[in-house]
C-alpha cells in the first residue's frame, strides 16, 4: 500500500530555473514531512523538512510548501544548480522522532547548463 | 567520523540461502533502522532495533530478522532469499528520541538473489 506517492519520476530543468518537485500521500495520520536527496552509490540525505503545523518552510533555495487538506506537498528549488542533480525522495512519519519513514518512490532531477 | 558504514556493498547469493547484512552506526548513535529500496521504488522501512530489541517492525515476513549488539551494530538477516529480495538494503542511524531528520543512512548494500 503506497502511502505516499511521487508521480514524477523525472523532471529536467535549466540551470537558474525552478525545479518543482510533487508529493502526495494518503494517510491522515502523518504529520511530519521530509525531502531526501540521494545521488548515485550514497545514501538518502536529509534536506529539509516540514510539520503539519506549518505550510511552509524555507532553507535557503530550498523550499516546501505543505496543503494538508489537499494531502500534498512540494519541494521548491530556486535557482537549480548543476549539483542539485540527483534523486529526490518524500518521506512521512505520524511524528517528529518517528523513524518508520514512509517513503514516495522518487523523482530524478536532471540539471541542464 | 566515518558515519553510518555498511558491509559489504556488494553480494549475489542464490535463491533459498540466507545473507546477512551489517551496519555500524554513526558514533554516537545508539538507534539503527533497516530499509529495502527496490528497483525504481523508495526505501520501505523494514525495523528498527533499539537497546538491542526491535522495536518497531515494518510489513515484511518474518524471513527478515535482525540484531543488534551491545556496541549498537546492527546485522540483517534474510533466510531463503527470494529473486524479490534483491534490492538496496540501507541502514539508518539515530539517537533514541531525536527527531527523524537527524538520521543519516549509510551508502547500503546492494543484494542480488539469482
Amino acid at each position: 500500500d503506497q502511502q505516499v506517492k511521487q508521480n514524477s519520476p523525472s523532471l529536467s530543468v535549466q540551470e537558474g530555473r525552478i525545479s518543482i518537485l510533487n508529493c502526495d500521500y494518503t494517510n491522515s495520520m502523518f504529520d511530519y514531512f521530509l525531502w531526501y536527496k540521494k545521488y548515485p552509490a550514497e545514501g538518502p540525505t536529509f534536506l529539509i523538512s516540514i510539520s503539519s503545523i506549518k505550510d511552509k518552510n524555507e532553507d535557503g533555495r530550498f523550499t516546501v510548501f505543505l496543503n494538508k487538506s489537499a494531502k500534498h506537498l512540494s519541494l521548491h528549488i530556486v535557482p537549480s544548480q548543476p549539483g542539485d542533480s540527483a534523486v529526490y525522495f518524500c518521506a512521512a512519519s505520524r511524528y517528529s522522532n518517528d523513524y518508520k519513514l514512509s517513503f514516495g518512490a522518487g523523482t530524478t532531477v536532471t540539471v541542464r547548463a | 567520523d566515518a558515519g553510518v558504514t555498511q558491509s559489504p556493498t556488494h553480494l549475489i547469493k542464490t535463491r533459498g540461502q540466507q545473507v546477512t547484512l551489517r551496519c555500524s552506526p554513526k558514533s554516537g548513535h545508539d538507534t539503527v533502522s533497516w530499509y529495502q529500496q527496490a528497483l525504481g521504488q523508495g526505501p520501505q522501512f523494514i525495523f528498527q532495533y533499539y537497546e538491542e530489541e526491535e522495536r518497531q517492525r515494518g510489513n515484511f515476513p518474518d524471513r527478515f530478522s535482525g540484531h543488534q549488539f551491545p556496541n549498537y551494530s546492527s546485522e540483517l538477516n534474510v533466510n531463503a532469499l527470494l529473486l524479490g529480495d534483491s534490492a538496496l538494503y540501507l541502514c539508518a542511524s539515530s539517537s533514541q528520541g531525536a527527531v527523524n531528520t537527524e538520521a543519516f543512512f549509510g551508502q547500503g548494500t546492494r543484494l542480488t538473489v539469482v
